[in-house]
Parts: structure tokens; C-alpha cells; sequence
């Protein structure tokens, strides 16, 4: 079957760094999304990794490993402002999104 | 964890004819559903918010009249693209909107792919 797996919840310090870790199975592969979802908003595009490494937008980097089925966010410079869920959304071999639950991404002051 | 369908995953069809999306919650009821079109590599941009047993309400710059929508059901909702076009071509998400337990959550359909010719 297909799974995604990605911690419930975070917290973490203003200023900080944090990665959040996605480890997914699919049938297939062509490649995962990460976006981020403020409440009562629609999910905010972050990235799309479809080669292995890491790929660096600003104080957002997102790593894939597709021999592991592993991915990560990774935040620096944490602000107040990046308290949001973040969805993990690899795509399988029809190109259809399958979706983990979310990390609840907590900062604190 | 609750489970969100779409049917179907993907549709390739005429220039003029209509195509018909549905959105069901498996294993709950969703009094709310959301619509959502993405294009490539961008962020899901909503369309319209679905209300079981009431009218859907629309996002600006969408026509209701293109894009039809009925909550049917708690568990249904579907989304109907009259006179389809080439740039209506488009990847097409719902969610579904879980209250319970004191928590508030959406959980997302596979999407649909739709392909205009």
C-alpha cells in the first residue's frame, strides 16, 4: 500500500533551525511536494524534489533520497510567522498526490 | 487516518464536452469540502468552499457557472466543468474537513488530472 509518514507535531525556538523528516512509500515515483498550510488557508507550494539532494529556496531547503523514500524540510532563521502545518505529498506513478497528515510546526518565542 | 477519494485520477476529453469530478470521504462525514486547482510546481489555488445542502460559495474570479458544484451528501461532493477548454486544463484537489474530537482537520483528495484537447 502506499504510506507517508511524518511527525504529528513540532516545536521549536524563533531563530532556530528545524527539519522536519518525511519517509513515504508509493507505488511509483514522480517526485514530492512539500507545502505549507496555515489554518483556514489553502496549502502555500514550498518545493518539489524529484532528483535525489538537496534543494535550497531561501531559509527553505528540502533533501530527497528516492532510495530511501526520505525526505526532509529543513527551516532556518525560524520566525514566528512559519507556525503553519507542512504537508509532505509524494507523487506515485499516475501522478496522483498522496497526502501525509501533516507536522504541526509550533515557535516559540 | 480518514481517507479522501477522487474518480476519476485522470480524464482526457474534448474541447466543449463536460467532465464530471467526484470527491468522496471514505470513512466520515464532511459537512465542508474544498475545492482546489493547481497548476504546475504552484500553490493549490482554491476555488470554491462546499457546503453539504447549501449553495458552494466561490472564490474571486471564478465562475460558478463553469464550474459547477454539489455536496450531495456528507460524504459527496462533486465538481462539474461545463464546456471544457484547453486552459482548463488543469490538476484538480478536493479536501474534506473532519470535526471531531474538539479537532479541526482537512484531509486531501489524490487529485485529478484533467486534460483538455
Amino acid at each position: 500500500g502506499q504510506n507517508i509518514d511524518q511527525p504529528t507535531e513540532m516545536t521549536a525556538t524563533e531563530g532556530a533551525i528545524v527539519q522536519i523528516n518525511c519517509t513515504y512509500q508509493t507505488s511509483g515515483f514522480n517526485g514530492l511536494f512539500w507545502y505549507q498550510q496555515h489554518a483556514g488557508e489553502a496549502p502555500t507550494f514550498l518545493s518539489y524534489n524529484v532528483l535525489d539532494g538537496l534543494e535550497e529556496k531561501g531559509r527553505f531547503s528540502s533533501f530527497l533520497s528516492r532510495s530511501k523514500g526520505y525526505s526532509y524540510l529543513l527551516l532556518k532563521e525560524l520566525q514566528m510567522k512559519d507556525s503553519a502545518s507542512y504537508l509532505c505529498a509524494p507523487q506515485d506513478s499516475n501522478y496522483q498526490l498522496i497526502w501525509g497528515a501533516g507536522t504541526k510546526l509550533i515557535i516559540k518565542p | 487516518g480518514a481517507v479522501v477519494s477522487q474518480h476519476p485520477s485522470w480524464v482526457i476529453c474534448k474541447s466543449g464536452t463536460s467532465v464530471k469530478i467526484e470527491c468522496r470521504s471514505l470513512d466520515f462525514q464532511a459537512t465542508t469540502m474544498f475545492w482546489y486547482r493547481q497548476f504546475p510546481k504552484q500553490s493549490l489555488m482554491l476555488m470554491a468552499t462546499s457546503n453539504e445542502g447549501s449553495k458552494a460559495t466561490y472564490e474571486q474570479g471564478v465562475e460558478k457557472d463553469k464550474f459547477l458544484i454539489n455536496h450531495a451528501s456528507l460524504t459527496l461532493s462533486t465538481l462539474t466543468v461545463t464546456s471544457a477548454h484547453p486552459e482548463d486544463s488543469s490538476f484538480y484537489i478536493c479536501s474534506a474537513r473532519e470535526l471531531a474530537g474538539g479537532s479541526d482537520t482537512q484531509y486531501f483528495g489524490p487529485g485529478t488530472r484533467l486534460t483538455v484537447l
